[in-house]
């Protein structure tokens, strides 16, 4: 297996347009979760899948921002209207669920550029 | 509050030097797992160590070590002989329920030839 995959690698947009980006987990992995990443920070939790039910989203997630896991493979996350602060490191990762103690292993990311 | 704090942000070394960057964390849970992860220019975070709270031996692998401490509610990560390749920043990360990991801001370490 190739590990965590990540379409677009960067994407610049005008503010207001929406955008998506698709994330492919390791084959065996049922968890799936998104993170935003500012310069300077570390990574954000967004929001997190197991199989296909989104189980958790963050107060970061505001309104504009949908995520879908539909057959329990792969994800996309779109944002609406967007808007310069949306900037950031989109990064997507994935584990096989073993409590607290799981590792989560993280794809490229998406670096997303709002003008 | 859960919060993990890299007080270094950035970190320059010469080669083979050898470099401690630290980690600490806050947390009220008992049981939690701490985590390493080193992120290049390509942007994909690396795995590097996970630990739980419950065991506080040292590890080694290769170059890297870490040394966990619940005293001092820390969980430092050190290179020895350093090399340009271990040029990344690094980011320690804490899990204390099922959903959340908080990272801290992480430290940029820059090796020089």
């Amino acid at each position: 297996d190739t590990g965590v995959s990540q379409d677009p690698r960067h994407k610049i947009t005008k503010r207001g347009q929406n955008v998506t980006f698709r994330c492919d987990p390791i084959s065996e992995h049922n968890r799936l979760y998104w993170y935003r990443q500012t310069l300077g920070q570390g990574p954000e939790f967004l929001t997190y899948f197991q199989n296909e039910a989104q189980l958790e989203k963050s107060r970061l997630l505001s309104d504009r921002f949908s995520a879908e896991r539909p057959k329990g493979s792969f994800s996309t996350l779109e944002i609406q209207r967007t808007e310069q602060g949306d900037s950031a490191m989109y990064l997507c990762a994935s584990s096989s669920y073993g409590g607290r103690g799981e590792t989560q292993y993280f794809g490229p990311g998406t670096r997303l550029l709002v003008l | 509050a859960q919060k993990v704090t890299q007080a270094q942000t950035e970190i320059s070394v010469v080669e083979k030097e050898d470099v401690t960057l630290d980690c600490v964390y806050e947390t009220r849970d008992t049981t939690y797992y701490l985590f390493w992860y080193k992120q290049p220019p390509s942007g994909e975070l690396v795995f590097l160590i996970r630990r739980n709270s419950f065991d506080e031996q040292n590890e080694i692998s290769g170059r890297y070590s870490w040394n966990f401490q619940k005293s001092t509610s820390s969980f430092n990560f050190t290179i020895t002989a350093s090399q340009v390749v271990d040029s990344a920043v690094y980011f320690c990360a804490l899990r204390y329920n099922n959903n959340d990991m908080r990272f801290g801001a992480g430290t940029r370490l820059t090796v020089k030839p």
